[in-house]
């Protein structure tokens, strides 16, 4: 079955530079792959979705990315804010699935 | 901003106690699902519904009990509730139109 695949350990960078996340995911590829923010406590919020034959979308200062060669996705935080700390979750559904999976989730930590 | 709602957000309960974990989403939306997350660790689907009088069990193995009787409502019953129950429950909804998935705050279960 589908697996989606996240850095466990925590990534700390310094205010202002750009947080680069990545997804990774076995056996075929998704149609589409989503990432969200988690803040402690709390439910998941959507960020945003790639489809398949996307090879990048943008919003605002994030950026995600779609390579189907490398079974991957990288989210980008570009200018990044302690205000970005949290964890983000990247998440599939392929085919006709109405359900999402998730991966764990990379800690970001963002220090001024 | 998603307009689901749980309720209780947190509940401390003795064991063998039975609990209803209540949702309701205004979006009309036809899919909702339950996912169980302990502190640091992935998401899990434990039940979904794609409609009125449609649930399912999801990966997760869950002693829990769904219904949906209407599309605004899904709650989540523990007949007895154990000290393994003890987790965050989140339940969400899935844009009819799309593929948002929208979360509620959770519901933080101890059961001591």
């Amino acid at each position: 079955s589908q697996k989606i695949e996240q850095n466990s350990e925590a990534l700390n960078i310094q205010e202002g530079k750009t947080a680069t996340l990545t997804c990774n995911y076995t056996n075929y590829s998704p149609a589409y792959l989503q990432w969200y923010r988690q803040d402690p406590g709390r439910g998941p919020v959507f960020l945003l979705l790639i489809r398949e034959n996307e090879k990048e979308k943008r919003k605002e200062r994030l950026k995600v990315t779609f390579d189907t060669t490398l079974k991957q996705s990288l989210f980008h935080i570009t200018a990044s804010q302690p205000a970005d700390s949290a964890t983000y979750l990247c998440a599939h559904a392929s085919g006709g699935s109405y359900i999402p999976t998730f991966g764990r989730g990379t800690s970001l930590i963002v220090h001024p | 901003e998603a307009d689901i709602y749980q309720t209780p957000r947190y509940l401390v309960i003795g064991t063998g106690k039975k609990i209803t974990l209540e949702c309701s989403q205004t979006m009309g939306h036809d899919k909702m699902y339950w996912y169980q997350q302990d502190p640091g660790m992935e998401l899990h689907l434990i039940h979904y519904s794609y409609g009125v009088n449609s649930t399912e069990k999801g990966d997760l193995s869950s002693e829990s009990t769904v219904s949906r009787i209407r599309t605004e409502h899904f709650p989540l019953t523990l007949e007895s509730a154990r000290p393994s129950h003890t987790s965050q429950y989140l339940c969400a909804s899935r844009d009819n139109s799309g593929n948002t998935i929208y979360f509620g705050e959770g519901s933080w279960l101890t059961v001591v």
